[in-house]
């Protein structure tokens, strides 16, 4: 099982400032099939990336992608009071997928 | 529009069984691997089950293997989970979610249902 680390755990920043969250994976991430998702409270999570840099359907493009490997990294580069969530990584790599334990993104 | 929506849950004895269903629409079902996933109380996502677009190849979860099933009726649109030998453990909202490319059980989850919460209690 590969198992995703997500750091922080907490974010604390102000609307306009830019958030680097990080995804570091136990094993390589085969063919870099590494997702991120947003979730808001009481809400299903939101596909964001997809395929570790590429956005889906209808995702601003503030929010980018990147890594390779076990080292992936999530960028806003100017939050949105509507960027205010959880944000997760997901591996699909492997026959068990697995999740990362999320870094919650809140305002200062 | 594409949609999941998830039924079947409820509060049900350690030991007991429940069966949740996912309804799919706006998109050819037959077409795409399906998973199910479930966030605890306050706590992170897990990954549960996933199946292939026909049905073929079903994959677990540690925590779930040989007490959850996985399945799909194509015909119906349908996804189903199994749950057998329920633990507190299993207390969580459950999600189906749909992989985004056409024919991958693999994927990234581009369309998740609004989810159905299991309380698993006596």
């Amino acid at each position: 099982e590969i198992v995703l680390t997500q750091s922080p755990a907490t974010l604390s920043l102000s609307p306009g400032e830019r958030a680097t969250l990080s995804c570091g994976a136990s094993q390589s991430v085969s063919s870099s099939y590494l997702a991120w998702y947003q979730q808001k409270p009481g809400l299903a999570p939101r596909l964001l990336i997809y395929d570790a840099s590429s956005r889906a359907t209808g995702i601003p493009d503030r929010f980018s992608g990147s890594g390779s490997g076990t080292d992936f990294t999530l960028t806003i580069s100017r939050l949105e009071p509507e960027d205010f969530a959880v944000y997760y990584c997901q591996q699909y790599g492997s026959s068990l997928v697995t999740f990362g334990q999320g870094t919650k993104v809140e305002i200062k | 529009q594409v949609q999941l929506v998830e039924s079947g849950g409820g509060v049900v004895q350690p030991g007991r069984s429940l069966r949740l269903s996912c309804a799919a629409s706006g998109f050819t079902f037959s077409s795409y691997g399906m998973h199910w996933v479930r966030q605890a109380p306050g706590k992170g996502l897990e990954w549960v089950a996933v199946i292939s677009y026909d049905g073929s190849n079903k994959y677990y979860a540690d925590s779930v293997k040989g007490r959850f099933t996985i399945s799909r009726d194509n015909s119906k649109n349908t996804l189903y989970l199994q749950m057998n030998s329920l633990r507190a453990e299993d207390t969580a909202v459950y999600y189906c979610a749909k992989s985004m490319r056409w024919l991958r059980a693999f994927d990234a989850f581009d369309i998740w249902g609004q989810g159905t919460m299991v309380t698993v209690s006596s």
